[in-house]
């Protein structure tokens, strides 16, 4: 069975910091990532997504994204926080062998002035 | 534009009513998902469908019914059996994809329904 784990439900960071997003899944096999943003009260954005290929991943609004086998791992990062990415933010896997997608618990990221 | 259209955008029900949620897609999507969303508890499934005329419960199926007469629409039913039916409602579609295509789900602007 898949399972994603997003260490964190709230992070903070300053305008113009780093930004870390914790993801880790667990799966017998590599699945496809997916890293999706939600506004208030709105439905989820797609920001980026991994299937095969290059680990390292750029998405939107200048988030990037890498691939670590060894570590289950698929964290997000973005150099620069801006204002305008506080948001709701979702780690998704889904199985190379079917359409079902499994959601991760959601990290609220709150951008300081 | 293609998309997911999600409607009502707010809904109000009273205890012992059933409501229906619309979810429609002009993406010529295979398969359509339900999921329900609480806060801290991320997005879980409800009820999700690969084909018309077919569909399958998911984790959180009880109190809830759906039907997929065609292929653009997928309306979620959340009946009086539902005990806690308030929370926010989405609805998301993918492609059958293809040879060497990994789509991603797609999302509709979701229905937030609450008991009154």
């Amino acid at each position: 069975a898949q399972s994603v784990t997003q260490l964190g439900s709230h992070v903070s960071v300053s305008e113009g910091a780093l930004v870390l997003l914790r993801c880790n899944y667990s799966s017998s096999v590599p699945p496809y990532l997916f890293w999706y943003v939600q506004y208030p009260n709105q439905g989820l954005q797609l920001l980026l997504k991994y299937t095969t290929g290059a680990t390292l991943v750029k998405g939107i609004n200048g988030f990037e994204a890498e691939f670590k086998k060894s570590e289950t791992s698929f964290h997000l990062t973005k150099p620069s926080a801006h204002m305008s990415d506080a948001a709701e933010y979702f780690c998704a896997v889904r199985s190379i062998t079917g359409n079902q997608f499994y959601f991760g618990t959601g990290t609220s990221l709150t951008v300081i002035p | 534009d293609g998309g997911i259209t999600q409607s009502p955008k707010y809904l109000f029900r009273k205890e012992g009513q059933n409501v229906t949620l619309s979810c429609e897609q002009n993406l010529n999507h295979d398969a359509m998902y339900w999921y329900r969303q609480d806060p801290g508890q991320g997005l879980r499934l409800i009820y999700y469908s690969q084909i018309v005329n077919d569909f399958q419960k998911g984790d959180i199926a009880e109190g809830y019914s759906v039907s997929r007469e065609k292929k653009e629409s997928f309306p979620l039913t959340v009946t009086s059996a539902q005990k806690n039916p308030t929370a926010f409602y989405l609805c998301a579609s993918i492609t059958g994809g293809g040879a060497n295509i990994v789509s991603e789900a797609f999302f509709g602007q979701g229905t937030r329904l609450t008991v009154v």
